[in-house]
């Protein structure tokens, strides 16, 4: 498993864009597939898309396409997550989760990062 | 895409008492790519289960899955009291997605 730490809480304005980061730590970052997972409160878990950093390889949700761009920086072991013209429903809490081809699964998640759209 | 629809949406049980949650896929999901997930108030998402069977690391040997095709069950032997929460299913197999979620909540 690896560690992965989040960015802080935010409060974003409807119509401005959201850039949420997540370190990897203590484990191999660039041949993992990074993938970010949000929760309106009281809901469930939405997949938003995913990168793997070695290739530079993204794969976006029909939902998101046009407004969420995921990054990631190999010299800091970050990835980031990049989200566009805001509305009332992107208030969540965002989640970086790892996918690992041992378990085809999600095995590490980063703590959260709550985005409140507020005017 | 395939979908996923848990069931049921609530399960009221008492601690000791055996959990049965469902997770049907809307196409046939291949068990390698059908995992299990635990959610408590608060905190991200914990892996219990992968390839629909397979525990992942520290998890007691009371959470199994099973299942393949469109049907697969994760069963709680004997509920303890850690254990109330919110349970998803998740396929990989294509686009990823979750289920809806089954909260086990105490009666």
């Amino acid at each position: 498993q690896v560690l992965l730490v989040q960015s802080g809480a935010e409060v974003k304005k409807p119509g401005s864009s959201l850039k949420v980061s997540c370190q990897a730590s203590g484990g191999s970052f660039t041949f993992f597939a990074f993938n970010w997972v949000r929760q309106a409160p009281g809901q469930g878990l939405e997949w938003m898309g995913r990168i793997v950093p070695s290739l530079s390889s993204t794969i976006y949700a029909q939902a998101f396409h046009g407004r969420l761009t995921i990054t990631a920086d190999d010299s800091t072991n970050t990835v980031y997550m990049e989200l566009s013209s805001l509305t009332f429903e992107d208030t969540a809490v965002y989640y970086c989760a790892r996918y690992t081809t041992t378990s085809y699964a999600f095995d590490s998640w980063g703590q959260g990062t709550l985005v409140t759209v507020s005017s | 895409e395939i979908a996923l629809t848990q069931s049921p949406g609530t399960l009221s049980l008492s601690p000791g008492e055996r959990a049965s949650l469902s997770c049907r896929a809307s196409q046939i999901v291949s068990a390698t790519y059908l995992a299990w997930y635990q959610q408590k108030p608060g905190q991200p998402p914990r892996l219990l289960i992968y390839g629909a069977s397979t525990r992942a690391t520290g998890i007691p040997d009371r959470f199994s899955g099973s299942g393949s095709g469109t049907d697969f069950t994760l069963t709680i032997s004997r509920l303890e009291p850690e254990d109330f929460a919110v349970y998803y299913c998740q396929q990989y197999d294509s686009s990823p997605f979750f289920g809806g979620g089954t909260k086990v909540e105490l009666k």
